[in-house]
């Protein structure tokens, strides 16, 4: 159980396209699902927290108006890249934790490798 | 605030030899604490965690980690490396079991030869 799936894995877009990128939890309610970046050879950074029925909350040095993130159901959370310039090529990981109060633990996805040209 | 400081961004053993993968955090608080792994172009896989009573947690593929609390410690260690255990791995710390975000460490490359 607690299955992450994220679409698509890979993507390549152009420079000034914008391109979104799906967070899906299979088999569980996710109130709240996190969205990281990766570079290379990097740990991860978190990007910002996404709560069903409300606005994301980013960190401190992300752009909320290019990272466009929504959370329209408990299984699905979308990160939407604005704009896209190749400084945006990145390897992006969600998170998802579950429903129930007494539950801790983040379920990873498995990535979705950007690059912009 | 919280932090998490992995010591040795590689290490390097011998198929067979012991991993040992440092860990250190601060918190103010009683941290929940974690490992993951990832492979190439792969998410993170959980390992294992500490959350609260016995200090030493068994993960999976063999590992363990013992939470040291007078040493703000959580070192993750495995008797005898495989080759499949080559990956990166993250130790992580949180606040309140995981409700608010996790703090990872820089990562720490295990390289294992045969």
């Amino acid at each position: 159980g607690a299955v992450v799936s994220q679409h698509p894995s890979w993507v390549i877009c152009k420079s000034g396209t914008s391109v979104k990128i799906e967070c899906r939890s299979l088999d569980f309610q996710a109130t709240t699902m996190f969205w990281y970046r990766q570079f290379p050879k990097q740990s991860l950074m978190l990007m910002a927290t996404s709560n069903e029925g409300s606005k994301a909350t980013y960190e401190q040095g992300v752009e909320k108006d290019k990272f466009l993130i929504n959370h329209a159901s408990l299984t699905l959370s979308t990160l939407t890249v604005t704009s896209a310039h190749p400084e945006d090529s990145s390897f992006y990981i969600c998170s998802a934790r579950q429903r129930q109060e007494s539950s801790y633990e983040q379920y990873f996805g498995p990535g979705t490798r950007l690059t912009v040209t | 605030a919280q932090s998490v400081t992995q010591l040795g961004s590689h290490v390097s053993v011998s198929e067979g030899a012991l991993v040992l993968l440092r860990c250190n955090y601060s918190s103010s608080v009683p941290p929940y604490l974690f490992w993951y792994v990832q492979y190439p172009n792969q998410g993170l896989q959980l390992l294992l965690k500490y959350t609260t009573g016995a200090t030493l947690v068994k993960g999976i593929n063999g590992f363990e980690a013992e939470f040291k609390k007078s040493e703000t410690s959580f070192h993750l260690t495995k008797p005898s490396a495989h080759m499949s255990d080559a990956a990166e791995y993250f130790c992580a710390v949180s606040l309140y079991g995981g409700y608010n975000k996790l703090i990872f460490g820089a990562g720490t490359r295990l390289a294992v030869h045969p």
